[in-house]
């Protein structure tokens, strides 16, 4: 079964230094995708980055970049500069194989990591 | 553009009252989802749907009907709510890579 692990229950880093969030995983299908996604106090999920199996360079958003070693299984989220505003959870999640029909699937999330940034 | 809209916001219930959580979307997506997340287990998946009129399970779906009549919308029913329940819920659709999420329902089952 798939499986993805954050290690890092919680996180501290100050104010404008960076950051690197962990997640491994485990699966066996060669095609699938990694997530990362941010929970302020608020509660909402906010969609931050994408990176492919098959993406042959680390995906980048802005402040956000993925660290993807495919050999390692890991997938390790980079925030530079963090904000007071990067305080949030932060899950990592994975995709492989689909659902049958048209563009469901399964997404399979960390236990997440909490993250404050310290002004 | 609203996106994914949830309502209510949040409930508290008596156990073994009928709830019913909606979901409306705008993207036009194909497949809508709903999570549930607790504390210490983050998300998991109830039911899931690819396109109007079918539906799936997911991981955690006793307790929990769904039905999609039609693109927008995907409603979570809870015909006879118990105090396990007690969860965050959220709704996501998906456009075949990414799943965006709604805001999410607190529900407190007493």
């Amino acid at each position: 079964a798939q499986k993805i692990t954050q290690t890092q229950p919680g996180m501290f880093v100050q104010e404008k230094e960076a950051v690197t969030l962990d997640c491994t995983y485990d699966t066996s299908d060669p095609s699938y995708g990694l997530f990362w996604y941010k929970q302020p106090s608020s509660g909402e999920m906010i969609f931050l980055i994408y990176q492919g199996s098959y993406d042959q360079q680390n995906a980048t958003e802005g402040r956000y970049s993925l660290n993807f070693q495919k050999a390692r299984k890991s997938a390790n989220l980079v925030i530079s500069a963090s904000q007071l505003g990067d305080s949030a959870m932060y899950f990592c999640a994975m995709r492989d194989r689909p659902y049958s029909g048209a563009g469901s699937y399964q997404l399979t999330f960390g236990k997440g990591t909490k993250l404050s940034v310290i002004p | 553009i609203a996106g994914i809209t949830q309502a209510p916001t949040s409930q508290i219930l008596a156990a073994g009252r009928r709830m019913t959580l909606r979901c409306t979307q705008d993207m036009r997506h194909n497949a809508m989802y709903w999570y549930r997340q607790d504390l210490g287990l983050g998300l998991r998946l109830i039911h899931y749907s690819n396109t109007a009129g079918t539906t799936g399970k997911g991981e955690v779906p006793d307790g929990y009907s769904v039905s999609r009549a039609n693109t927008d919308d995907f409603p979570l029913t809870l015909a006879s709510a118990v105090p396990s329940q007690t969860s965050v819920y959220f709704c996501a659709s998906s456009d075949g890579y990414t799943q965006y999420f709604g805001p999410g329902t607190r529900l407190t089952v007493l």
